[in-house]
Formats: structure tokens, sequence, C-alpha cells
């Protein structure tokens, strides 16, 4: 079955740290993949996705995910965090088949940032 | 431009009752689907609807239903309330059934269930 895999459950973290969160996810055919980011109280925004072409992608607030198709690995990064990035974060995977779609999430991670 | 609404916010039920969640997707929009997130499981893939018409189902018992009006707006329904049904419950909207196509969220209706 299709999974996607978040290695970190709990990171915390000090301002200006840089961060990176894991994402693997198994499924063999193409998949559009996406970050989200659920802020306390408040709903799933988007961060970044990545549909085609350039693997590097560039999100909101300074985030940006590395597609690695041989890993099939959508890792999150960010040079330096701030405190507001407190909040947790989900990577998904869009298996688009048959004419439907379907997101498949992880776990999530919970980031803590402290000033 | 409005984002996607989710009616109500917060349902508190007894066991063995049914609850209607409603969800009215972006103006334009035509794809809703439905997700519940919990502690335990985290966020699942309940069903997905497009111009009326239920595509893809997640899995999870026949209690849970939904449907589809011809202005997009999209309703689920849980019948036969059990503990476990208590969660947040998440409505998305995206314009069409295609592969590139990003889904937004609504904040959600949370439901208790006692």
């Amino acid at each position: 079955a299709q999974s996607v895999s978040q290695h970190n459950h709990h990171v915390i973290l000090s301002e200006a740290a840089s961060l990176e969160l894991g994402c693997n996810y198994s499924y063999g055919g193409t998949v559009n993949l996406f970050w989200y980011v659920q802020y306390p109280g408040q709903h799933l925004q988007l961060l970044l996705k990545y549909f085609s072409g350039d693997p590097l992608v560039k999100g909101i607030k300074g985030f940006e995910a590395e597609f690695i198709k041989s890993k099939f690995s959508f890792n999150l990064r960010k040079p330096s965090v701030q405190w507001s990035d407190t909040a947790e974060y989900f990577c998904a995977v869009n298996l688009f088949s048959g004419g439907y779609n379907k997101l498949i999430f992880g776990a999530g991670t919970r980031l803590a940032v402290h000033p | 431009k409005a984002g996607v609404t989710q009616t109500p916010r917060y349902l508190i039920k007894t066991r063995g009752q049914q609850v209607t969640l409603s969800c009215s997707p972006i103006s334009g929009h035509r794809s809703v689907s439905w997700y519940q997130q919990t502690p335990g499981q985290g966020l699942q893939f309940l069903f997905e609807y497009f111009s009326e018409t239920q595509r893809n189902k997640g899995n999870f018992p026949g209690r849970f239903s939904g449907r589809q009006f011809s202005n997009s707006r999209s309703e689920m329904n849980v019948s036969t309330l059990e503990l476990g049904d208590s969660a947040l419950y998440l409505c998305a909207s995206s314009r069409a059934a295609s592969r590139n196509n990003e889904q937004f969220f609504g904040p959600g209706t949370r439901l208790t269930v006692l």
C-alpha cells in the first residue's frame, strides 16, 4: 500500500538554527508532492508543491524542498528558523490515478522553535 | 477570494447519533475531498467528489457517507456515531480532478462524541 513516512515526530530547535525534515514515500508511479503546515489553531496551509520540472522547489516563508526521485524523498529545508515557524508540518503525496485525487499524508512533525 | 468554509466548527454528539457536516468550496472549485484528522491516525482520506459523483473512497466503514450538490457544496454524514469518530474533519477543494491541482483546506469541524 502507498504510504508516506516522516522521520521525525518532534523537533526542537533554537531560533536561527537550520531545519531539515525528512519525507519518504512508497509509490512507484508518478506523484505530486506537497508540504503543508498547520500553525496552532489554524487550518492546513500549503507551504510548497512539486508537480514536475526543477526538483528543487521554493515555497513561502523561506522554505524549500528537494525531490529526489531515486530515493523517493521530498525533504523540507529552511536555513534559519524563526519562533513563528513553530507548527506541525505534513508531507503529502497525491496519487492521481483513474481520474481521482487522493492525498496521502505523513504522520506529521511537530516543530518547536525556542527564542 | 473566500476560502473553503466548513460548518459547524464545533459539534458535540452522543454515541448512536448521526451528524451532518457541511463544506463550501472555493468559488470555481469543483472537486471536494474530505479527511479525518486524529492524534492517533493522523490525516486520513475519506472520499472525493467531483461533479456530484464520488470518485474515490478511503478505508472507512459505510457509516461514513457524503454527497455533493450541483453548486459543488458538499456534505458528509456519519451515522451511528462511535467514540472513535471524535476527530477534526477537514474539507479540501481543488479546481478540478486533474493531476496538477493543489487542494485548499478549510478550518475543519471538530466533532466530539460522548
